[in-house]
């Protein structure tokens, strides 16, 4: 089992431009959330995604969307994008029960 | 509104106990959690709570609730330097789903050796 991954491990982009980041949830798993980690802080909940729809949504603008695809795997993207955007964007996979499993993130920086 | 506190910073021996303390204001949240995080990685799920139980062991870990008081803690005992790492508390907001975890800012823990 590859457990929650995520792509790319690394990005750096110019203000304005838009991003998108890529996660394959853990075998088994039908949800994925989406959470930004600024540095020294801890997550912050982006929103949640379940049977291709966003099921819930954090205090993110509507720069910040995602997509979830038939096989579970997802996507968050970010249009328009500001220095303050720059952080460790992390995807949890869970299913119906209590664990959430992490990846290990996509850092992302805006120059 | 909902919010997760910690402390942020622990240092201790190699083979004392550490024990990382955690409070949080929603009375409703179901599963209580701590993560592990080293540098540069993810989160690492180590263990949760459900919210209707006291205390949960397992293995070196050991977490404490006090509903009452809407306090978590985690034990770990002996510890070893590789246990250096940021841990964070979490709980799951009312009416989110598995997955939509509060967080706290994380407490970094250091092992002396």
């Amino acid at each position: 089992d590859a457990g929650v991954t995520q792509s790319p491990t690394h990005l750096i982009k110019t203000r304005g431009q838009q991003v998108t980041l890529r996660c394959s949830p853990k075998s088994g798993h039908d949800t994925v959330s989406w959470y930004q980690q600024a540095l020294g802080q801890g997550p912050q909940f982006i929103f949640q995604y379940y049977e291709e729809e966003e099921r819930q949504r954090g205090n993110f603008p509507d720069r910040f969307s995602g997509h979830q695809f038939p096989n579970y795997s997802s996507e968050l993207n970010v249009n328009a994008l500001l220095l303050g955007d720059s952080a460790l964007y992390l995807c949890a996979s869970s299913r119906e029960g209590p664990e959430a499993f992490f990846g290990q993130g996509t850092r992302l920086t805006v120059v | 509104g909902e919010d997760v506190e910690q402390s942020l910073f622990l240092s201790v021996r190699e083979g004392d106990s550490s024990v990382i303390n955690c409070t949080y204001t929603d009375s409703s949240s179901t599963y209580l959690y701590w993560y592990k995080q080293e540098p540069g990685a993810g989160l690492q799920l180590l263990t949760y709570i459900f919210s209707n139980m006291d205390m949960k062991q397992d293995q070196r870990l050991t977490v404490l609730l006090n509903k009452k008081d809407k306090h978590l803690s985690l034990r770990i005992a002996d510890t070893q330097t590789g246990d250096s790492a940021i841990y964070f508390c979490a709980e799951n907001s009312a009416g989110g789903s598995q997955g939509n975890l509060i967080f706290g800012k994380g407490t970094k823990l250091s092992v002396k050796p």
